[in-house]
């Protein structure tokens, strides 16, 4: 079955240290985004990507890079992670479906920046 | 700033009750509309999603569409223990936009 998988699920990394957390799907979606959910914020968007080579910088994109080397990955980087980084990042994919694009989520990866 | 409004809840239904869920957006260019849930500890899950005035039924839910007061709502038949969750509410942001926002979502809690 087709799916959309991050790695790691689970990440404790230090201050100022770079990160990267890894979103794989087989849906074969031209559109993939990054989201972080915290308490009090719900899901924000960080970055996206409509194609291949294509990124775009969303609501709360400073500190994270992305890039799109091909149709099934868009890995986040964390250039110099900080305490404020610490939440739970999920990533989606989306195509038209029924007039509409839905998007379906990863399994999240818990990251903490101590 | 595009916005999608919920209230936090939590909301507590009784097993067997109607769960009235609803939302209400900023940006009159939104045209989809979307609703996930979301259990503690997980990613979010679509239920279903609507894009007509109107009603549109899946099995036990129910969402509404009305445009003009820009306002959707989910309604969950015969709710069970196992629907207890948080169900965001979603617009896409602009139409043919293939970005949605969020809302902050509300904790649905339904008690045997």
């Amino acid at each position: 079955d087709a799916e959309i998988t991050q790695s790691p699920r689970h990440k404790i990394t230090e201050t100022g240290r770079q990160v990267t957390l890894a979103c794989h799907q087989t849906w074969n979606h031209n559109n993939m985004f990054w989201y972080r959910q915290d308490l009090g914020h719900g899901l924000r968007l960080i970055h996206y990507s409509y194609g291949v080579h294509d990124t775009n910088k969303g609501e709360v994109s400073d500190g994270y890079s992305v890039s799109r080397s091909n149709t099934e990955d868009l890995p986040l980087t964390l250039e110099s992670a900080a305490s404020s980084q610490t939440s739970v990042y999920f990533c989606a994919s989306s195509d038209r479906t029924g007039g509409v694009y839905e998007q379906y989520f990863g399994p999240g990866t818990r990251l903490t920046v101590t | 700033q595009k916005e999608v409004e919920q209230n936090s809840g939590p909301l507590s239904v009784p097993e067997g009750a109607i769960a009235s869920l609803n939302c209400t957006y900023s940006d009159r260019g939104s045209q989809s509309f979307f609703w996930y849930r979301q259990y503690s500890g997980k990613s979010p899950e679509l239920i279903m999603f609507i894009y007509s005035n109107g009603d549109k039924e899946d099995g036990r839910f129910t969402a509404q569409l009305n445009k003009a007061s820009q306002y959707v709502s989910l309604l969950i038949r015969d709710s069970q223990p196992s629907d207890s969750a948080t169900y965001l509410c979603a617009a896409e942001s602009g139409a043919g936009s293939y970005q949605l926002t969020f809302g902050k979502g509300t904790k649905l809690s339904v008690i045997p």
